[in-house]
């Protein structure tokens, strides 16, 4: 049973252009999302999250939105850089109980910057 | 200020030995997670502690694999005997929980063929 979902493998955009990446959840218990960005041979790096009670959350070039209703999230970066070619991770958290602190990640989107 | 170090960076070795994995949290975090990446699974937690108590170890696949965190800056994950389907990219990361967010810092990995 897989609680977070990122349905595309890969995208590829152009350089200065918006890059769009997708998260469906079916947990409704998730209270807390983050976005992490991997390099080849590193760790994940934590990129940016939201809270349940916003619908938004901006920082420089990457804007995360959020959709209760729809269990779905998604990571803007504007303009896209040929730097920010890496794998992204979506990850979801409960706040209560056994599961205070636990990530549930989803399966990464590769995304491609052309310049 | 130094992230999260883990030891070895790659680790070969044969079936039925045993694989010791080291890391070491950010100082002054209160959690420590482990996770194993494979391209079948993704990212999956395997065990995590607070304040060096293990709160969580149901994703731990069996036996053999044992984890302990005997202080604040140091924690150990154990394979015996390992497996070929062993072989994973294992991370460990830190997080100071705080009421409302859940960010973890991630270590660059531990690469482990078992042959």
């Amino acid at each position: 049973d897989q609680q977070v979902k990122q349905n595309s493998p890969s995208l590829s955009v152009q350089e200065g252009r918006i890059s769009i990446l997708n998260c469906d959840y079916t947990n409704s218990m998730f209270d807390y999302f983050l976005w992490y960005k991997k390099y080849p041979a590193e760790g994940p790096t934590f990129l940016i999250s939201i809270s349940s009670i916003k619908d938004k959350n901006e920082d420089g070039r990457f804007t995360v939105f959020l959709n209760k209703s729809a269990k779905h999230l998604s990571l803007h970066i504007v303009p896209s850089q040929p730097g920010d070619s890496a794998v992204y991770f979506c990850a979801a958290s409960r706040g209560g109980g056994t599961s205070y602190g636990k990530l549930t990640f989803g399966q990464g989107t590769i995304l491609t910057v052309h310049p | 200020d130094a992230g999260v170090i883990q030891s070895p960076r790659h680790e070969v070795t044969e079936m039925g030995q045993e694989v010791t994995l080291r890391c070491k949290p950010i100082s002054g975090h209160n959690s420590l997670f482990w996770y194993r990446q494979t391209m079948m699974r993704g990212l999956e937690l395997l065990i995590y502690f607070n304040n060096n108590v293990p709160i969580d170890d149901s994703g731990m696949p069996e036996d053999r694999f044992s984890a302990k965190m005997p202080n604040a800056s140091f924690s150990t994950l154990k394979i015996q005997p390992s497996e070929p389907r062993d072989s994973a990219v294992y991370f460990c990361a830190s997080s100071l929980l705080l009421a409302g967010t859940y960010e973890q810092y991630f270590g660059p990995g531990t690469r482990l063929t078992v042959t």
